[in-house]
């Protein structure tokens, strides 16, 4: 099973500011990851695909960078509306695995 | 719209049975494989169980596997998940998710709202 590791476990940011999150894997996943989005008591959105692919209707401060083990979600501006739990997900192999998740808040 | 709707959830003893469903509309629904997800309370994201369109491939994490049972009926555009043997960490919110594009293993762009079970005796 490929471990996923989500760091920081939290990141207090004012809005407006720069927000980089990281998502490091026990093994090589090519761009097979993706990155979701989950507010309390709602379901997780998908942000971003196969590494760098903005999902449908996402804005463009979203982006995802990143191959092989490291991977990176960045928000260039951060809006009242993206602080939440992000949680990144490989799917190169079977199971599918979720990281533990990077807590966004407000400083 | 698409739309997933899960019920079916609650309160059941320890081994006991449930059976959970997800009712999907605004889409092809035999067109998408389907999961199950799993949020124990204020934890993270578990993958429980995947379904091809056809039912032809069928997945499970190893902490269910033998105990749940996932199918779909695609005349019916519904996803189900057989629960036996439940366990009290088996108590979660489960969501089903609809992957993106036609094919197994791609990523779940749409989620319902989530049906929370809960194991207590």
């Amino acid at each position: 099973e490929i471990v996923l590791t989500q760091s920081p476990a939290t990141l207090s940011l004012s809005p407006g500011e720069r927000a980089t999150l990281s998502c490091r894997a026990s093994q090589s996943l090519t761009t097979y990851l993706a990155w979701y989005q989950q507010k309390p008591g709602q379901a997780p959105r998908l942000l971003i695909y196969d590494a760098s692919n903005r999902a449908t209707g996402i804005p463009a401060r979203f982006s995802g960078s990143g191959s092989g083990t490291d991977f990176t979600l960045t928000i260039s501006s951060l809006e009242p509306e993206d602080f939440a739990v992000y949680y990144c997900q490989q799917r190169y192999s079977w199971p599918v695995t979720f990281g533990p998740g990077t807590k966004v808040d407000i400083k | 719209e698409v739309q997933l709707v899960e019920s079916g959830g609650g309160l059941v003893q320890p081994g006991r049975s449930l059976r959970l469903s997800c009712a999907a509309s605004g889409l092809t629904f035999d067109g998408y494989a389907m999961h199950w997800v799993r949020q124990g309370p204020g934890k993270g994201l578990e993958w429980v169980s995947g379904i091809s369109w056809n039912s032809g491939t069928l997945d499970y994490a190893d902490s269910v596997k033998g105990r749940f049972t996932i199918s779909r009926d695609n005349a019916k555009r519904s996803l189900y998940l057989q629960m036996n043997s439940l366990r009290a960490d088996d108590t979660a919110v489960y969501y089903c998710a609809k992957e993106s594009i036609f094919g197994y293993g791609r990523p779940f762009d749409c989620w319902g709202q989530g049906t929370l079970v809960t194991v207590s005796s």
